[in-house]
């Protein structure tokens, strides 16, 4: 069955550091989204994409956030400054139809130092 | 109004027994709910999902009831079973929209 597969699993790193968190979605869906979970807390929409650029964002996806599908498979959310509070299981997700049936990712878990 | 609010937090059932999940939103424009599954360690599934315009659905054991008036759905898990123990999640969305609003999630733990 096709995944949506997201690198790397976990990462930490020092507050003020970039990151950059990776998702191939599967292959045939055209909308692509991320959307995090802080630990506790309720899962919450960033941001999705569509033909290459963005559909949506929420309040959360901020200045320091951006998206980029730079080769046609890979999708990526850069985290510009981290800061402690973006510490949360952020989780790729993508689907054929718009803001339905989504298909999730196992996540990566950011731990912000 | 964007919220959607899910209850009991967490749930024990004997196996065999119905588990039933409740949520309930107050945005009228909402007409996508569907409802997801987590395993430890691994990202949200889709189980079922439901528009407004039917009142219940059914897939195998798992039956969303829907009712628009009082603006609540529900999960049942009929003859639930240890495998079904997992983190559901409700959550709802207007079909313009991208975004998905969740609810809180209720950790349902199946005893044998």
């Amino acid at each position: 069955e096709p995944e949506v597969t997201q690198t790397p699993s976990h990462q930490v790193t020092q507050m003020g550091q970039e990151v950059i968190l990776r998702c191939v979605p599967i292959s045939n869906h055209l909308y692509f989204y991320w959307y995090r979970q802080i630990l506790g807390q309720k899962v919450e929409f960033l941001v999705s994409f569509y033909n290459n650029e963005i559909s949506e964002k929420s309040e959360i996806f901020d200045d320091q956030f951006s998206v980029e599908r730079p080769d046609g498979s890979n999708f990526t959310l850069k985290i510009r400054s981290t800061k402690l509070e973006d510490s949360a299981m952020y989780f790729c997700a993508s689907s054929s139809d718009r803001g339905e049936k989504l298909f999730f990712g196992s996540g990566t878990q950011l731990s912000v130092l | 109004q964007q919220q959607v609010k899910q209850s009991p937090q967490s749930l024990i059932v004997q196996k065999g027994g119905i588990s039933i999940i409740n949520c309930a939103y107050e945005n009228t424009a909402f007409d996508y709910f569907p409802w997801y599954q987590q395993f430890p360690g691994k990202g949200p599934a889709l189980l079922i999902a439901i528009r407004p315009d039917v009142s219940e659905k059914k897939e195998g054991r798992f039956t969303i009831s829907f009712n628009k008036s009082a603006k609540q759905f529900s999960l049942h898990i009929m003859d639930s079973q240890p495998g079904d123990s997992a983190t559901y999640f409700c959550a709802a969305s207007i079909s313009s929209n991208y975004q998905l609003i969740w609810g809180a999630g209720t950790k349902l733990i199946i005893k044998p």
